[in-house]
């Protein structure tokens, strides 16, 4: 079975910018999680999306938001890039939710310049 | 609020050593604990996990029991291998419905010939 997969794997943007990412759950799974990591901050959790609908939200500002389609493939887009938005940018599925174990996919490696 | 405490990386080890990981834990009620491994370049992976106190995870020679007397979760390995350098996130899951997961910064390990 494949894994979750994550697109693009890296990307460069400038600030100001936006940048949307994408995330292919596993098959058969109905949760979609994303994660922040950095360096000073460690894993941040930023939402959770379960049958089309955004059921957690973590603390982001509104430039970050995120939506997921019929299939459960996720999207996240973060609008006006700013510096501290580099980051990993992980995402993690699950079969109904964040009670059962989560499997993350590889990144996506932003970098804002 | 819940928070996982780690311990301050970067640890290094020979090969053949014997490896702990300090984790401890604030929450209420009885949450589920995990190790997550994350290998250079990818994503998370789930090591190993226990849902109930005295319960112990294994996986890959890797151990951690859930002592909920002392709030811990400790990750031990008795014979290292450099295959093993990682960085270790410990986490937690509350018990409470659509709570999410809560990681500790991390350790990382790495494992000398």
């Amino acid at each position: 079975k494949a894994g979750v997969t994550q697109t693009p794997r890296y990307l460069i943007k400038t600030r100001g910018q936006q940048v949307t990412l994408s995330c292919s759950p596993i098959s058969g799974h109905r949760s979609v999680s994303w994660y922040q990591q950095t360096p000073g901050q460690g894993l941040q959790f930023l939402f959770e999306y379960f049958s089309e609908t955004q059921r957690n939200k973590g603390n982001f500002p509104g430039r970050f938001s995120g939506r997921q389609f019929s299939n459960s493939r996720s999207e996240m887009n973060v609008s006006t890039l700013e510096l501290g938005d580099s980051a990993l940018y992980l995402c993690a599925s699950s079969w109904s939710g964040s009670r059962e174990t989560q499997y993350f996919g590889p990144g996506t490696r932003l970098l804002v310049l | 609020g819940n928070s996982v405490t780690q311990m301050e990386g970067p640890v290094t080890l020979s090969e053949e050593a014997f490896l702990t990981i300090n984790c401890t834990y604030t929450a209420t009620g009885y949450p589920s604990l995990f190790w997550y491994v994350q290998y250079p370049g990818e994503g998370l992976q789930l090591l190993l996990k226990a849902t109930k106190a005295d319960d112990k995870g294994s996986n890959k020679g890797f151990e951690a029991t859930y002592r909920k007397e002392t709030t811990s979760f400790h990750l031990e390995k008795g014979s290292v291998q450099v295959s093993d350098s990682a960085v270790y996130f410990c986490a937690l899951l509350p018990p409470e419905r659509n709570e999410k997961l809560t990681f500790g910064t991390g350790t990382r390990l790495t494992i000398i010939p």
